[in-house]
């Protein structure tokens, strides 16, 4: 799988966009783009994945660049609820190997009032 | 609502003790199913992928035979710590896969283990 970078942490204050980057330059072209949170002391939460496009959902947006060697993703109105660690993952969507996910460290967000 | 449900949310054991963790898929039947665990201030790493009606796959540094897991049915995957000590205390996870879901997981809530 394709190694991610991500900030370890980052700030944001209530009502406004969090905007949290994650580079993955060696994604291969049939691996995905996934995004889960965890909150303390609580399971992960799936986000929203995507391959190429810009995807949209009720939680957030994600935004890949072209050469999809970098993504974003968008909380576009931050709540004090969604302080947590938000983890990119990249991986293949099938394949033998189908299912496991492989995490990072993520990067920390904190929403402040 | 819940997709995954795990239990129990939090368990303390004396050590030379044996633990069962249940997880369960509350919205379709999975045959995978995952099983990580996460130590203080760390990532979730993966222990061993669960699989309906064979032997699971563990990840490497991984004991099977302390971490046995059986899954006995499309909605049942069990973790049995086996002989717990306090190094094995830790946040227990389990997770599942929606076939035709591009490989979305769903999350237990988790299990609290705390060996003394």
């Amino acid at each position: 799988d394709a190694k991610t970078t991500q900030p370890p942490s980052m700030d944001c204050a209530e009502g406004r966009a969090a905007n949290l980057p994650c580079n993955h330059s060696t994604i291969s072209g049939n691996e995905y783009v996934y995004w889960y949170r965890q909150i303390h002391s609580q399971g992960p939460q799936y986000i929203i994945h995507g391959l190429k496009n810009n995807e949209t959902n009720e939680m957030a947006s994600l935004i890949i660049t072209e050469d999809r060697k970098s993504s974003t993703l968008i909380l576009p109105h931050a709540t004090l609820r969604d302080t947590a660690v938000y983890y990119c993952i990249v991986r293949a969507a099938g394949g033998t190997s189908y299912g496991k996910l492989t995490f990072g460290q993520g990067t920390i967000l904190t929403v402040h009032p | 609502g819940a997709v995954v449900s795990q239990h129990p949310s939090w368990v303390i054991c004396k050590s030379g003790t044996s633990v069962k963790i249940e997880c369960r898929s509350l919205d379709f039947q999975a045959t995978t199913m995952f099983w990580y665990r996460q130590f203080p201030k760390q990532s979730l790493m993966l222990m061993a992928t669960s699989n309906e009606g064979s032997k699971a796959t563990y990840e490497q540094g991984v004991e099977k035979d302390k971490f046995l897991i059986n899954h006995a049915s499309l909605t049942l995957s069990t973790l049995t710590v086996t002989s717990a000590h306090p190094e094995d205390s830790s946040f227990y996870i389990c997770s599942v896969s929606r076939t035709g879901t591009k490989n979305i997981q769903y999350f237990g809530a988790g299990t609290r283990l705390s060996v003394l």
